[in-house]
């Protein structure tokens, strides 16, 4: 079955400073949602990634989907202690599926 | 509404007793989602619904749990003679329809904790 693998598992940078999380598949990607976490709440939604080489931007976040290397990408820019919080890949268990299969989460701290 | 809403945002109750989860999901959204979020196993599919079409109960970890959801709208995931592993966050979603180019909006979740 699908299994998605994030690295790295917690990451602690300086505000101000740049990021990257990366998120791996174990079988091909038929789309990816990334998703961001805080304690006690749901996932909220950021960005869908459809087609290999496909790369969208919200504000100062920048998500990439490599088919190839069956992976995705996501990038921070210039951090800030709002982006601070759980930060989860999901991507359909088989193709067309509705059921999402997620990442175990990559922990963000953002220290001032 | 808004968002996806679900209750109760707690629930506390005892090993051996029946839960109810509900969940309602966005206005005009089709396509409703349960998944459960626990800290050993992470975030997993329980159950999903699509418009009329039969439920896929494909994640149900056990026959104690099921789901319903009248009128293509609001949707209750009951667990019976809930055990201590049941203790997770149960996070409903929903999309405008099935098609694979509709996120899901989660809501923020019931946690249940099982003594």
């Amino acid at each position: 079955s699908q299994e998605l693998e994030q690295s790295p598992q917690s990451l602690i940078v300086q505000e101000g400073k740049n990021l990257t999380i990366n998120c791996t598949s174990s079988k091909t990607l038929y789309g990816l949602y990334w998703y961001k976490q805080k304690y006690g709440e749901g996932l909220i939604f950021l960005m869908m990634l459809q087609k290999g080489g496909e790369e969208k931007s919200h504000e100062k976040i920048t998500a990439k989907l490599d088919e190839k290397k069956q992976q995705s990408s996501l990038h921070i820019t210039a951090s800030q202690p709002s982006h601070a919080g759980i930060y989860l890949c999901g991507a359909p268990s088989v193709q067309g599926a509705q059921k999402l299969v997620f990442g175990q989460g990559t922990r963000l701290t953002i220290n001032p | 509404g808004a968002g996806v809403s679900q209750s109760p945002s707690n629930k506390v109750t005892e090993k051996g007793k029946d839960v109810e989860l509900r969940c309602d999901p966005i206005s005009g959204h089709t396509a409703l989602y349960w998944y459960r979020q626990s800290l050993g196993q992470g975030l997993e599919f329980l159950i999903y619904f699509q418009g009329n079409s039969a439920p896929d109960k494909s994640g149900l970890p056990s026959d104690r749990f099921s789901a319903e959801r009248t009128g293509g709208s609001v949707s209750t995931l009951t667990i019976q003679r809930t055990q201590q592993e049941d203790s997770a966050v149960y996070l409903c979603a929903s999309s405008r329809d099935s098609t694979s180019n509709q996120p899901q909006h989660f809501g923020d979740g019931t946690r249940l904790s099982i003594l």
